[in-house]
């Protein structure tokens, strides 16, 4: 079975500094996609990055980049430029076909 | 473009009754969903649709859990009765075939 791990259940930044965001996940499978959703405390979970498994090279939107190590199985969120409205859940999630699988989350808190 | 929409927003009951939750799509998207998001944690499928068909419901406790969607547009979500353990947020996400889901705002489920 598919799973999602994400190993840091809270992380703190400076507004304006940079920040990254482990995720881990175990499959079987060779084509997939990953992702990184955003859920402010309105509950809205907002797509914020993906990446699909055959593309060697790292998606990027904006302050946004992940760095996908695929033998690893890794793939991990940079924000830059960190701002109070990145403040919020991030979930990693990784989908085969129609089903979309989470991690537990990290809550990043930003500083100002 | 709409979002997908759903309501209520926030709903309070005694265990052992019953609630329903109502999720509308984004006009054209083919496949929904219905997560189950208990604090602290990532969301999990409850029950997938691919227009008027169950695609997955393997993760709905179907004693107490039933969805429909009427006309391949609209659906709904019942508990009856309900437990302690129900209260979380039950996310509604659509999506047009395999590609990216959109997610509703929620609705947050407390159950006394």
């Amino acid at each position: 079975a598919q799973t999602v791990t994400q190993s840091q259940p809270e992380m703190s930044v400076q507004e304006a500094e940079t920040v990254t965001l482990s995720c881990t996940y175990d499959t079987s499978e060779s084509d997939y996609y990953l992702f990184w959703y955003k859920q402010p405390p309105s509950r809205q979970m907002i797509l914020v990055i993906r990446q699909e498994a055959y593309k060697q090279q790292n998606a990027t939107e904006n302050r946004f980049s992940v760095n996908f190590q695929k033998a690893a199985k890794s793939f991990s969120l940079k924000i830059s430029d960190s701002q109070l409205g990145d403040a919020a859940m991030y979930f990693c999630a990784y989908r085969w076909g129609n089903k979309l699988v989470f991690g537990a989350g990290t809550i990043l808190r930003v500083k100002s | 473009e709409a979002g997908v929409a759903q309501s209520p927003r926030y709903k309070i009951i005694e265990k052992r009754q019953s609630v329903a939750f109502w999720c509308n799509p984004i006009s054209g998207h083919a496949t929904l969903y219905w997560y189950q998001q208990i604090l602290g944690q990532g969301p999990k499928l409850l029950i997938q649709f691919q227009n008027n068909g169950v695609v997955d419901d393997s993760q709905l406790p179907k004693d107490r859990f039933s969805a429909e969607r009427l006309k391949g547009v609209d659906s709904t979500l019942k508990i009856q009765p309900a437990k302690l353990e129900d209260s979380a947020v039950y996310l509604c996400a659509s999506s047009f075939w395999v590609y990216e889901q959109y997610f509703g705002p929620g609705t947050r489920l407390t159950v006394t």
